[in-house]
């Protein structure tokens, strides 16, 4: 199974500052033959299910802010958001989907400083 | 509004059986591929299952092979999770979950989730 490692644990940034989360798999999520990486960002808030936020590493899901960006290829990954809102707080996670099974980071909790 | 909706959790005994359903609404369910993750209290998201448009296929994750079972009803809309031999680690809220269209594996709608307690 792929690995996936975020850092840090936690985080607390103040508002209108930017956040930034890494997130590093055990191996490469990176297609060759599509050149797409196989991976995807969740946002969960307290009390409620989890939603995506970037899939393909950097590609917005319909609907998100653009505050919210995704980087990275093949094992290093960053979710960056630009300008931090209070509605932001919630823990996130990372996701490769390159292969089965799927496999989540363990989460990083984003707070306000 | 599309929409996932889990139901079936509740406290059942070591040992014990559970059958959850997850029913579809304002979208064409049998084009995607489901999925259940679950999430034990106050940790990370765990995948458990998937099955594929037509219920030919699935998957499942070590934790629950042999005791889990994944399946669909098309024609109801409607994915469903049987639960056997319940372990006090299965204790988890269960969501389903569906699959983009660009690709498998990836979750673009979840439903609310159903908690599960397995206790004596």
């Amino acid at each position: 199974d792929i690995v996936m490692t975020q850092s840090p644990d936690s985080l607390g940034v103040s508002l209108g500052e930017r956040a930034t989360i890494n997130c590093k798999s055990s191996q490469s999520v990176l297609y060759s033959s599509s050149n797409r990486n196989y991976l995807a960002w969740y946002q969960q808030k307290p009390g409620q299910p989890p939603k995506l936020l970037i899939y393909w590493a950097s590609t917005r899901e319909s609907g998100v802010p653009d505050r919210f960006s995704g980087s990275g290829s093949g094992t290093d990954f960053t979710l960056t958001i630009s300008s931090l809102r209070a509605e932001d707080v919630a823990v996130y996670y990372c996701q490769q989907y390159y292969s089965t099974p799927p496999t989540f980071g363990q989460g990083t909790k984003l707070d306000i400083k | 509004e599309v929409h996932l909706v889990e139901s079936g959790g509740g406290l059942v005994q070591p040992g014990g059986s559970l059958r959850l359903s997850c029913a579809a609404s304002d979208f064409t369910f049998s084009n995607y591929w489901m999925y259940w993750v679950r999430q034990a209290p106050g940790t990370g998201l765990v995948w458990v299952s998937r099955i594929n448009t037509d219920g030919r296929s699935t998957s499942y994750a070590d934790s629950v092979k042999g005791r889990f079972t994944i399946s669909r009803d098309n024609a109801k809309s409607t994915l469903y999770l049987q639960m056997n031999s319940l372990r006090a680690e299965d204790t988890s809220v269960y969501y389903c979950a569906r699959g983009t269209y660009e690709a498998n594996n990836c979750f673009d709608l979840w439903g609310q989730g159903t908690l599960v307690t397995v206790s004596s």
